[in-house]
């Protein structure tokens, strides 16, 4: 199975801030991660494909890149609404893991 | 608009069943993939189950196969996973998931989720 490490496992930043968390995974992978946004209480919540392609309707403070083993999502001018938990996956092959999670606090 | 809406969650036993269903709506339901996904209480999450269009191919993750089987009927818009033989770590917070492709293993990103359906297993 594909490993998939996420970085930092929890981060606080203030309004406004630019972060970036980071997922590397144990193989490459080459651009098949996704990444979610899962607020507490919710459903998670798909922000961007195959690494760097934005879903439909996702604010474009939201931005993807990485290639390979080594993936970042970037979140720009912090908001209130973005305080949650966010999540890397991976489509490349079965199972399709996900990271353990970065926990963002704003 | 598309909506997903699990139901069937609910207190089991160990060695017990449940099934879990998930009805569809705001799309044509016969021209996507379905997936389960899982979250035990305060954990991440896990990728459980899935089925083609048609259903005529699925997927078990190793901690399930042979214990739970998805199926999925066209004609009521609507998904199932049949639980058996559940176990304490089956807890969680189930989730019915609709990735952008007819065939499961292909774009398997989840655009759309459901609200999920808590499992509690207990004696």
């Amino acid at each position: 199975d594909i490993q998939m490490a996420q970085s930092p496992s929890s981060l606080s930043a203030s309004l406004g801030d630019r972060v970036a968390f980071t997922c590397r995974t144990s193989q490459t992978i080459i651009t098949y991660v996704n990444w979610y946004q899962q607020r507490p209480g919710e459903a998670p919540k798909l922000l961007i494909y195959r690494a760097s392609s934005l879903q439909s309707g996702v604010s474009s403070r939201f931005s993807g890149s990485g290639s390979g083993t080594e993936f970042t999502l970037t979140i720009s001018d912090l908001r209130p609404e973005d305080s949650a938990t966010y999540y890397c996956q991976q489509s490349y092959s079965t199972p399709h893991t996900f990271g353990q999670g970065t926990k963002l606090e704003i | 608009e598309v909506q997903l809406v699990e139901s069937g969650g609910g207190l089991a036993q160990p060695g017990g069943s449940l099934r879990l269903s998930c009805v569809a709506s705001g799309f044509t339901f016969s021209n996507y993939a379905l997936h389960w996904v899982r979250q035990a209480p305060g954990k991440g999450l896990e990728y459980i189950a899935a089925i083609s269009s048609l259903g005529t191919s699925t997927y078990y993750a190793n901690s399930v196969k042979g214990r739970f089987t998805i199926s999925r009927d066209n004609s009521e818009n609507t998904v199932y996973l049949q639980m058996g033989s559940l176990r304490v770590d089956d807890m969680a917070v189930y989730y019915c998931a609709r990735s952008p492709s007819a065939l499961w293993f292909k774009e398997t990103n989840f655009e759309y989720w459901g609200q999920g359906t808590l499992v509690t297993v207990s004696s």
